[in-house]
C-alpha cells in the first residue's frame, strides 16, 4: 500500500529557533501535498496546500512567513517552522494525494514542542 | 464551503455492542465524504469513503456508512464492536473538482469500548 514517512517523529526546539519537518511519499508520485496542524485533543487544521514546482496555498490566518513549505520534487515536501515559539507546540501532519489515483494518504505526523 | 459535524465528541460502548458514530456534512456541491480514523499519536487511517458509487459503502475492520443525502449524513456503523476499535474517528469532506481536494474535518468522536 501506499505509504508516506515524516521526520523527524518528534522534535524539541527552544525558542528562536527553526525546525524542518520532511514529508515523504515512498512508492508513489504526489503532486499535491497537504500539511495540517493539530491540536490536542482536537480536529486537524488544514494549513496549506502544497503543489511540486509551485508556491504553496496557505489558508486563511495561517502566517506563510512563519510556515514555509517547499515542494521541490514529487515525492518530497518540507514545512519550516521559523522562529519557533511555544504556542507553535503541536502535531503536524502532512498528506499526499497520488498523482494517477487521487488518493490521498495520511503520514504519521510530528510532534513539535517549543521550549 | 463545506462543513462536518460530527455529534457526540465521546462515545462509549460495550464489546460487542453496535458502534454508531453521526456525521452531518453541508456542502454546495455533491460531496466525496470520508471516514479515518486515528490511534494515538499517529496519523490517520482511511476507514472508508463514499464517492459516489453505492450509498452504503464498506470499510475496513468491519465498519461501513450510509450516505443520505436526503438527511445530508454519513454515519458510521459497525455491528459489534471490538477493543481494538477504541480510538478517534473524523468524518471529512471534500469536493469533486479536479479530483480529491482537501479534506474539511469534523471535530472527531473519541470511541471508548469497555469490557
Amino acid at each position: 500500500g501506499a505509504v508516506v514517512s515524516q521526520h523527524p517523529s518528534w522534535v524539541i526546539c527552544k525558542s528562536g529557533t527553526s525546525v524542518k519537518i520532511e514529508c515523504r511519499s515512498l512508492d508513489f508520485q504526489a503532486t499535491t501535498m497537504f500539511w495540517y496542524r493539530q491540536f490536542p485533543k482536537q480536529s486537524l487544521m488544514l494549513m496549506a496546500t502544497s503543489n511540486e514546482g509551485s508556491k504553496a496555498t496557505y489558508e486563511q490566518g495561517v502566517e506563510k512567513d512563519k510556515f514555509l513549505i517547499n515542494h521541490a520534487s514529487l515525492t518530497l515536501s518540507t514545512l519550516t517552522v521559523t522562529s519557533a515559539h511555544p504556542e507553535d507546540s503541536s502535531f503536524y501532519i502532512c498528506s499526499a494525494r497520488d498523482w494517477g489515483s487521487y488518493e490521498q494518504y495520511f503520514g504519521p505526523g510530528t510532534r513539535l514542542t517549543v521550549t | 464551503a463545506q462543513s462536518v459535524t460530527q455529534l457526540g465528541s465521546h462515545v462509549s460502548v460495550s464489546e460487542g455492542a453496535l458502534v454508531l458514530l453521526r456525521c452531518n456534512y453541508s456542502s454546495s456541491v455533491p460531496p466525496y465524504l470520508f471516514w479515518y480514523v486515528q490511534y494515538p499519536n499517529q496519523g490517520l487511517q482511511l476507514l472508508l469513503k463514499y464517492t459516489s458509487a453505492a450509498t452504503l459503502v464498506k470499510g475496513i475492520n468491519g465498519f461501513e456508512a450510509e450516505f443520505k443525502k436526503s438527511e445530508t449524513s454519513f454515519h458510521l456503523t459497525k455491528p459489534s464492536a471490538h477493543m481494538s476499535d477504541a480510538a478517534e474517528y473524523f468524518c471529512a469532506v471534500s469536493d469533486r473538482a479536479g479530483g480529491y481536494n482537501k479534506l474539511i474535518f469534523g471535530a472527531g468522536t473519541r470511541l471508548a469500548v469497555h469490557p
